[in-house]
């Protein structure tokens, strides 16, 4: 089983809809987690923190249940714009003494708003 | 205030040759992670540099080997090139911390193995 697991896509949208997309993640003992963007042979841009509370900025909310280790992030009033592949992110400590720390990619979900 | 710096952008390569290449981290950050992306995947995890150790290696062969510098810049070294390394190689800076700290990413090198 892969460690971050997230549907590829491709997620076609108008502009305006509203789109939703998950996430899970194997390890348990994961700290942290995010959302990157990434543009067509860009590099990966830090997107939003996810945090268990759900947590939103502007247009995008992200939400996390440790319990079923799922991670989700809803876009509201696409744009044009927001055409990419969004990377679902987790961050585990490595080793005894925790002070070291991995990023595990999902292969991405492609998005494609159009008009 | 620069960010991930990496050099080159491209570079083409045959089979069996030997390849560097380079990574800046953000100003403040000690630590590098450099990441292979192949066409349609997610970035994998190839290993971690801090204190000028390998701190953390994912699983790729030990074709693929690192260095960190005292000024926290870093190198990725991939000998014997396969057609199969052909992606792009992200290099990523951060603070060492408890797991929480934000990763920046470089724009990466493209390396084309022909």
């Amino acid at each position: 089983r892969k460690e971050v697991e997230q549907d590829p896509g491709p997620f076609n949208v108008p502009e305006g809809a509203t789109v939703a997309f998950n996430c899970t993640y194997s390890n348990s003992a994961s700290q942290s987690f995010f959302w990157y963007r990434q543009d067509c042979r860009k590099e990966p841009k830090l997107l939003m923190s996810v945090y268990s509370s759900g947590n939103e900025d502007g247009r995008f909310t992200a939400q996390l249940n440790r319990a079923s280790q799922y991670i989700s992030l809803l876009i509201r009033d696409s744009k044009l714009s927001d055409s990419a592949t969004y990377l679902c992110v987790v961050n585990s400590l490595l080793g005894y003494t925790g002070t070291a720390s991995k990023l595990t990619f999902g292969t991405g979900t492609r998005l494609q708003v159009t008009l | 205030d620069a960010g991930v710096t990496q050099s080159p952008t491209h570079l083409i390569k045959t089979r069996g040759q030997q390849v560097t290449l380079r990574c800046s981290p953000k100003s403040g950050h000690d630590t590098v992670s450099w990441y292979q992306q192949a066409l349609g995947q997610g970035p994998q995890f190839i290993f971690q540099y801090y204190e000028e150790e390998e701190r953390q290696r994912g699983n790729f062969p030990d074709r693929f080997s690192g260095h960190q510098f005292p000024n926290y810049s870093s190198e990725l070294n991939v000998n014997a090139l396969l057609l199969g390394d052909s992606a792009l190689y992200l290099c990523a800076s951060s603070t060492t911390g408890t797991g929480s700290e934000k990763l920046f990413f470089g724009s990466g090198t493209q390396l084309s193995v022909l």
